[in-house]
């Protein structure tokens, strides 16, 4: 079993629509959480961290939920512009675990 | 604005090859990483180094070694290039300490393709 698993998608949803990717980790001693935002043929680039009180930048919302092991994105109001992979970053320093990722395309 | 730099951004290589893929950061940062990507896989860490000549195996390291004789440089070496070395390869580099220890900045990447 992989230590952080994501749906790999793809998630083909329309201009505005709600979306939520979920990542679940399978260790418990696991420190801090990221999500990371990578454009095709780029470099992944940090999106946010991820607090067990949850945190908002714009249309962005991730949660952690400890007790159950998973990590949540949540974008609202989809651009076009936010169509990529998400990776899911699970830290346990001095490892670092990325999950495959789940590509995400938003058409008009 | 951090900048992470890679040598190059394709190589093409033969089998038994030596290939030196190099990064080199602008940030004084402590920690660097060496990443490879491959489909469905995710990232994989190869090596990383918490300090100068400082070095630790990560959870792929067989094949491959590093090198890290300044601070802002880490080089990344396939001793004998295999096939299935072929992938991209992604520096990364992070402070060791203070608010943003976890946030890894990262490089354009290398897409080695050996043949």
């Amino acid at each position: 079993r992989k230590e952080v698993e994501q749906d790999p998608g793809p998630f083909n949803v329309p201009e505005g629509a709600t979306v939520a990717f979920n990542c679940t980790y399978s260790n418990s001693a696991s420190q801090s959480f990221f999500w990371y935002r990578q454009d095709c043929r780029k470099e992944p680039k940090l999106l946010m961290s991820v607090y067990s009180s949850g945190n908002e930048d714009g249309r962005f919302t991730a949660q952690l939920n400890r007790a159950s092991q998973y990590i949540s994105l949540l974008i609202r109001d989809s651009k076009l512009s936010d169509s990529a992979t998400y990776l899911c970053v699970v830290n346990r320093l001095p490892r670092v675990r990325f999950g495959a990722g789940t590509r995400l395309t938003v058409k008009p | 604005d951090v900048k992470v730099t890679q040598s190059s951004r394709y190589l093409v290589k033969r089998t038994g090859e030596k290939v030196f893929l190099e990064c080199v950061q602008d940030m004084d940062h402590e920690n660097m990483f060496w990443y490879r990507q491959d489909p469905g896989l995710g990232l994989r860490l190869i090596y990383f180094s918490y300090d100068v000549k400082m070095k630790e195996k990560g959870d792929i390291p067989e094949g491959y070694s590093v090198s890290r004789e300044k601070k802002e440089r880490f080089s990344l070496i396939l001793e004998s290039a295999s096939t299935n070395q072929t992938s991209m390869y992604l520096c990364a580099s992070s402070f060791a300490a203070g608010p943003r220890t976890d946030t890894q900045y990262f490089g354009p990447g290398t897409r080695l393709t050996v043949l």
